[in-house]
This record gives C-alpha cells, structure tokens and sequence, in this order.
C-alpha cells in the first residue's frame, strides 16, 4: 500500500467497553509496533512484532491491553475495560526487519474514554 | 531505565539562522539514534539514522552528529524556513535484535519570517 493505514482515526467509547484498533502496514514490512502517545510527548513503545510473532510486549501497560497480527500483516490492539486514563493517541509504525530501518507511522487512532 | 532529554521548551528562530537541538540520553549506549520530524496532527516523520561508528551525517540542510562519549546527538537546521516549524523527535535505539527505539519527548522549534 501507499502508507501505514489505522481505523477507525477516532473512537469515543464508554468507561468498560472494549475497543479494538486496527493497523495495516506497508506491504512487505515484517516488523510492526505500536506506540502511544500522549499530547506533547513523544511516542511510547507497546508492543512489537516480526511477522505474526509477538516478540515483545514489554510496554503493554497492563493485562486489559492485547495486540495479535495472526497472518503476518493486519494488526490489532485490543484494550478491554476501558478506563479513562486510556484516553491517548494510539499509533502503529511498520519497517523492513532488523535493526536500523526508519520506521513508518500511521496517522494513529484518537481513543476517547468517556 | 534509559532516559532521553530534549529541550523542553520551544526554540524560536529567526529564518535564515541555524536551528540547533540537543538530544541527551542516559543509562545506556545505542547502536544508532534516529531523528524524526512531527506535524500536528499528523504521525512522526523519518529524517536521518547516525550510527554509533559515525560522527556526523549530512542530507541537504541537515546535520545530525552523534557523541558517544558525551551521550548527545545534536541535529541542525541550516538556513532554517518557517516551513521547518514542527517537533523534532530523537529516538535512541534500544539492544533486543531488532530496531526498537526509545523517543524523546521532542523539541518544538518555531522558525519565523
């Protein structure tokens, strides 16, 4: 594809819904992470992946956050329970594998928690 | 824990003058550092990659240089436009086998007519 696509691009749900975000990467990227990212900081690392192996989840704030990438392509982050501090800009970057690629963003999804 | 630092506050210039921001980290020795460009509302965007092995890297009005020694990278805009004006973001890599970078929380630089 032409870029690093997510939807929705904005999500209001309510205080214990779940939520699922979706992220489709560049065609031919194998690496794939999610950030998010809160006003005025940088990105903040979730979770990593090198084809459908979830080889790092290090950053995944709790047990409510999940992400699988089940044929090595579409990815999706799960948050269930949602609470308001979940509230953030959540983003996906993909790049050719190993180490000392660019990574590409996608434009993220705006999650609201009401 | 790994820490990185940038100018908190904005850097205002005037065009045509040099942009200069500084990236500090602690607690750790990257193999390479990363610099990305950041529009509001819009994703990071890739600029330069300097590797541990490599002083300076240049592309067009840019320069990236990178101290091990003093844990700093400093990125530079010359002949700065107000089309510069955006957060710049520097992202140490962190060791794991694959290309896992830490971002800072970035330095807003306001380039004015």
């Amino acid at each position: 594809g032409a870029g690093v696509s997510q939807s929705p691009r904005y999500k209001v749900t309510k205080r214990g819904q779940d939520v699922a975000l979706r992220c489709d990467p560049i065609s031919g990227h194998v690496s794939l992470y999610w950030y998010r990212q809160a006003l005025g900081q940088g990105p903040e690392f979730l979770t990593y992946f090198n084809y459908e192996a979830q080889q790092d989840k290090s950053g995944l704030p709790n047990d409510r956050f999940s992400a699988e990438r089940p044929e090595g392509s579409i990815s999706t982050l799960t948050i269930q329970r949602t609470e308001q501090r979940d509230s953030a800009m959540y983003r996906c970057a993909s790049s050719l594998p190993g180490g000392g690629y660019e990574q590409y963003f996608g434009p993220g999804t705006r999650l609201t928690v009401t | 824990s790994q820490k990185i630092e940038q100018n908190s506050e904005a850097l205002n210039i005037q065009e045509g003058k040099t942009a200069t921001l500084t990236c500090n980290y602690t607690n750790y020795s990257p193999a390479y550092l990363q610099w990305y460009r950041q529009d509001p509302g819009r994703g990071p965007v890739f600029l330069l990659l300097i590797r541990e092995n490599e002083k300076e890297k240049r592309k067009e009005r840019l320069k990236v240089t990178f101290d091990t020694t003093l844990k700093q990278s400093l990125f530079h805009i010359t002949a700065s436009q107000p089309a510069d004006s955006a957060t710049y973001l520097c992202a140490p890599s962190v060791s794991g086998g694959y290309n896992k970078l830490i971002f800072g929380a970035g330095t807003r630089l306001a380039v004015h007519p």
